[in-house]
């Protein structure tokens, strides 16, 4: 079964205190991970895709990376306004073309 | 500027009632898609449509419907067989998937549906 599994649910940091994210995944034909940013009552902000074991894309803070059964987000000397929860979807292959399976994401806190 | 609007931002249905929340995008986009959001879960996948007058049932697609009579525009139905509507709704849209392609999805901002 396709499945997209997200950890810590939550994480709390100082601002400057770096760390990662995890997003493990099961899928058959993966064609694309994706990383999205979800303010409360938002929808979700596109950040990055990857598409192959060893990529890796950077936007100011964050740094996203994937191999063959994982993908983290790093986030590097974050401050008070990275704080959301951060969704990583995983792109299906085959008959479902295109159809995204989402993790229960990461709500990440970032205190002054 | 070119977006993905839905609407309404609150919407109350009462028991036995059929309500549609509107998704409307600009960006030329082929693709549309609705998800449902509740606490604690991942987005669900209720119905997507790649062209004009057609669509296919996603994951959760029982109790709901849709229709796709412009580029633009991709309504929900939310009918009253759907028995637990109480959710954050999703629109989100996207270029066309090809057999070469990985075209991200963007979202709308989300109607909260709650019943009375």
């Amino acid at each position: 079964e396709d499945q997209v599994t997200q950890s810590p649910e939550a994480l709390r940091l100082q601002e400057g205190e770096s760390s990662s994210l995890n997003c493990s995944y099961t899928v058959s034909g993966l064609r694309g991970l994706f990383w999205y940013r979800q303010d409360p009552g938002k929808g979700p902000e596109f950040l990055f895709t990857l598409y192959s074991a060893g990529e890796e894309k950077e936007k100011e803070r964050l740094k996203a990376t994937l191999t063959k059964k994982e993908s983290f987000l790093h986030i590097t000397a974050p401050k008070p306004e990275d704080s959301a929860t951060y969704l990583c979807a995983v792109q299906r292959g085959g008959g479902s073309q295109g159809n995204l399976i989402f993790g229960k994401g990461t709500k990440l806190s970032v205190k002054p | 500027d070119g977006g993905i609007t839905q609407s309404p931002k609150y919407l109350f249905r009462k028991e036995g009632q059929n309500v549609t929340l509107s998704c409307e995008q600009n960006l030329n986009h082929d693709a549309m898609y609705w998800y449902r959001q509740d606490p604690g879960q991942g987005l669900r996948l209720i119905y997507y449509s790649q062209i004009v007058n057609d669509f296919q049932k996603g994951d959760i697609a029982e109790g709901y419907s849709v229709s796709r009579e412009k580029k633009e525009s991709f309504p929900l139905t939310v009918t009253s067989a759907q028995k637990n509507p109480t959710a954050f709704y999703l629109c989100a849209s996207s270029f066309r998937m090809g057999a070469s392609s990985n075209q991200p999805q963007h979202f709308g901002d989300g109607t909260r549906l709650s019943i009375l």
